[in-house]
């Protein structure tokens, strides 16, 4: 079985860009979520999908990040615009369900904001 | 928001030593899971927990969600190089909100 698939791996952008990061979860996974990971610091929920519909969004940064999952398997979070402290490794990760939710993550993205 | 308090932070400890860590919180859980993460990548699911009191092993590692539902304990027996890495508990609460831990560091001392 394949595992959770995320591009690209590193990305480094000026501050005031735009950076999208793309995700694809484990075949059959209906929730899928995205994380942010600050260096020392544990991954910190941004958004949580079931299916394509939002379930948690409540630590998402609105006012510039946006994350969409058109047909409930792909997924592509956005940035724009970036500042400086949105460097950070961006995880994803895919749960069979809500009740049974062992999380699967990919390899991440790690941003670089300069 | 709801946040978890893992202890210690940083440990040391000779190969073949074991190991114990643990995940606090002031909610009330009803799972905790278990991930191990290596320098680059994601992390890794080790142990996942979904009644109070259980006990779980995978291997070496062995977990036990707290009979409060508010803590859980990770257990690494006969430690070897390879268990490097940060440990991090994750808890979701009735309201389906998940939560990381600030991770356990683990060095271990050939």
């Amino acid at each position: 079985e394949a595992g959770v698939a995320q591009s690209p791996r590193y990305k480094i952008i000026e501050k005031r860009q735009s950076v999208a990061f793309w995700c694809n979860p484990i075949s059959g996974h209906a929730t899928l979520y995205w994380y942010q990971q600050i260096l020392g610091q544990g991954p910190k929920l941004l958004i949580q999908f079931q299916n394509n519909g939002v379930v948690d969004d409540s630590q998402l940064p609105k006012d510039r990040f946006s994350a969409e999952r058109l047909k409930g398997v792909d997924s592509t979070l956005k940035i724009q615009p970036a500042k400086l402290e949105d460097s950070a490794v961006y995880l994803c990760a895919s749960s069979r369900g809500q009740v049974y939710n062992e999380q699967f993550f990919g390899p991440g993205t790690r941003l670089t904001v300069l | 928001g709801q946040q978890l308090n893992q202890s210690p932070q940083s440990m040391f400890i000779q190969e073949g030593e074991d190991v114990s860590m643990n995940c606090t919180s002031s909610s009330i859980f009803n799972t905790w899971l278990w991930y191990k993460q290596d320098p680059g990548e994601g992390p890794v699911l080790l142990i996942a927990l979904y009644k109070a009191g259980e006990l779980t092993s995978n291997g070496r590692l062995t977990a036990q969600f707290g009979i409060t539902r508010k803590d859980s304990f990770l257990n690494i027996s006969a430690s070897i190089p390879s268990d490097v890495g940060i440990y991090f508990c994750a808890g979701q609460d009735y309201g389906q909100n998940f939560v990381f831990g600030p991770g356990t560091r683990l060095s271990v001392l050939p």
